[in-house]
């Protein structure tokens, strides 16, 4: 079975702050593929990224990072110098067998 | 591609009522996921098509639930009655294929049953 695991409920923090996100997730899949969606106050899920099992790079994409790790099953999310735009909830996935499991997610709240 | 397509935005209805979501897929993709957000639960997945097939539809919570989809460009999620305890807001994603990374979300139907 998949799982997901998001640890942190909300987080508070002052803009420019950076913030990081962890992810941890099960499966006994060789194959998966971990993702991070964004769901803004406005409700809709916004794809940020989509990481593959067998790929181990990480990411950059302006201010936004990820740090897959395999060894750990993490697969974290890091907001650089945050805005208050980055409010929202953060949810780390993980397909396997082509049902796409979510983590609870993580509220960020960015305060001017 | 105008994305995947839900309607309504917003529904209420009253307890024992049936409720129709209905929503249209991006053109070309062979798969339909139906999710539900709830506070308790999270995203959780309710059932999935492949090429209008029903795959799996062990996340449907009871019989009142019930989904279909007559062809590629269309699929429902039907409750009927609905309770007060299906308020949630529901999902419906598509994606292109077996091979394929992506899914892509519709923005939602948020159903309030009273």
């Amino acid at each position: 079975a998949q799982k997901v695991t998001q640890a942190q409920t909300e987080i508070s923090v002052v803009e420019k702050e950076d913030v990081t996100l962890d992810c941890v997730y099960e499966t006994r899949d060789t194959t998966y593929y971990l993702f991070w969606y964004k769901q803004p106050p406005s409700g809709e899920l916004v794809f940020l990224i989509r990481r593959n099992s067998f790929d181990e790079q990480n990411e950059i994409s302006g201010r936004y990072s990820w740090n897959f790790q395999k060894s750990t099953s993490s697969f974290n999310f890091t907001i650089t110098a945050s805005q208050v735009v980055d409010s929202a909830v953060y949810f780390c996935a993980l397909r396997g067998n082509n049902r796409l499991a979510f983590g609870k997610g993580n509220q960020v709240v960015v305060i001017p | 591609d105008a994305g995947v397509i839900q309607s309504p935005r917003h529904e209420v209805t009253e307890m024992g009522q049936e409720v129709t979501l209905r929503c249209k897929p991006i053109s070309g993709h062979d798969y339909l996921f139906w999710y539900r957000q709830t506070m308790m639960r999270g995203l959780e997945l309710l059932i999935y098509f492949n090429n209008n097939v029903p795959i799996d539809d062990s996340g449907m919570p009871e019989d009142r639930f019930s989904a279909k989809m007559p062809n590629a460009s269309f699929s429902t999620l039907k409750i009927q009655p609905s309770e007060p305890r299906d308020s949630a807001v529901y999902f419906c994603a598509s994606r292109e294929g077996p091979r394929a990374y992506g899914y892509t979300f519709g923005s939602g139907t948020r159903l309030t049953v009273v």
